[in-house]
């Protein structure tokens, strides 16, 4: 029974134009929400994270906004390069232990090409 | 910058074999972490360990286990591997703290079990 659902295996964009990557979630527990990219043979990097207090995150190219009502998130990536093509995922985590991180829940996952 | 090293990248073993995985962590971070990760699978986790000599099983535990004897290592042991836990591993960790941290990690080594 999956918690985070990354619905969309891949997805491909022309460089320069918008990407987004969607991922929807089924825990009302979840109040952290995390990006990270993975290109082939590397361990994730982390790319962008928010709080569930929050509808809105930006870092430079890369926008998360979280709509809590419709368990929603999504990641904007203003202009798409070449160098973003990876595969995308979502995380989010519940609090479980007081002070300490709750586990990761990952998504499975989407492909991202952008084309020259 | 968080560093986190895993012992390999890539590993041959055969069915039967011990299998032992390295991670080492140099920020001094409480948790760690072990994941596989299969195509179209994403991330799926394997145990964890939120303190030295501490372990909690993840979602997939069964012919592993754990060792953290030392807060910045974390070993995944395979105690006779077999061909279906040919995959990536992938090493986290992450600081205990009053807000949530981001888990970074390892490069990751691809296990191939013949």
């Amino acid at each position: 029974d999956q918690q985070v659902k990354q619905n969309s295996p891949s997805l491909s964009v022309q460089e320069g134009r918008i990407s987004i990557l969607n991922c929807d979630y089924t825990n009302s527990m979840f109040d952290y929400f995390l990006w990270y990219k993975k290109y082939p043979a590397e361990g994730p990097t982390f790319l962008i994270s928010i709080s569930s207090i929050k509808d809105k995150n930006e870092d430079g190219r890369f926008t998360v906004f979280l709509n809590k009502s419709a368990k929603h998130l999504s990641l904007h990536i203003v202009p798409s390069q070449p160098g973003d093509s990876a595969v995308y995922f979502c995380a989010a985590s519940a609090r479980r232990y007081g002070g300490s991180q709750g586990n990761l829940i990952f998504g499975k996952g989407t492909k991202l090409s952008v084309k020259p | 910058d968080v560093k986190v090293t895993q012992s390999s990248r890539y590993l041959v073993k055969r069915t039967g074999e011990k299998v032992f995985l390295e991670c080492v962590q140099d920020m001094d971070h409480e948790n760690m972490f072990w994941y596989r990760q299969d195509p179209g699978l994403g991330l799926r986790l394997i145990y964890f360990s939120y303190d030295v000599k501490m372990k909690e099983k993840g979602d997939i535990p069964e012919g592993y286990s754990v060792s953290r004897e030392k807060k910045e290592r974390f070993s995944l042991i395979l105690e006779s591997a077999s061909t279906n836990q040919t995959s990536m591993y992938l090493c986290a960790s992450s600081r205990t703290g009053s807000t949530q941290e981001t888990q970074y990690f390892g490069p990751g080594t691809r296990l191939l079990v013949l």
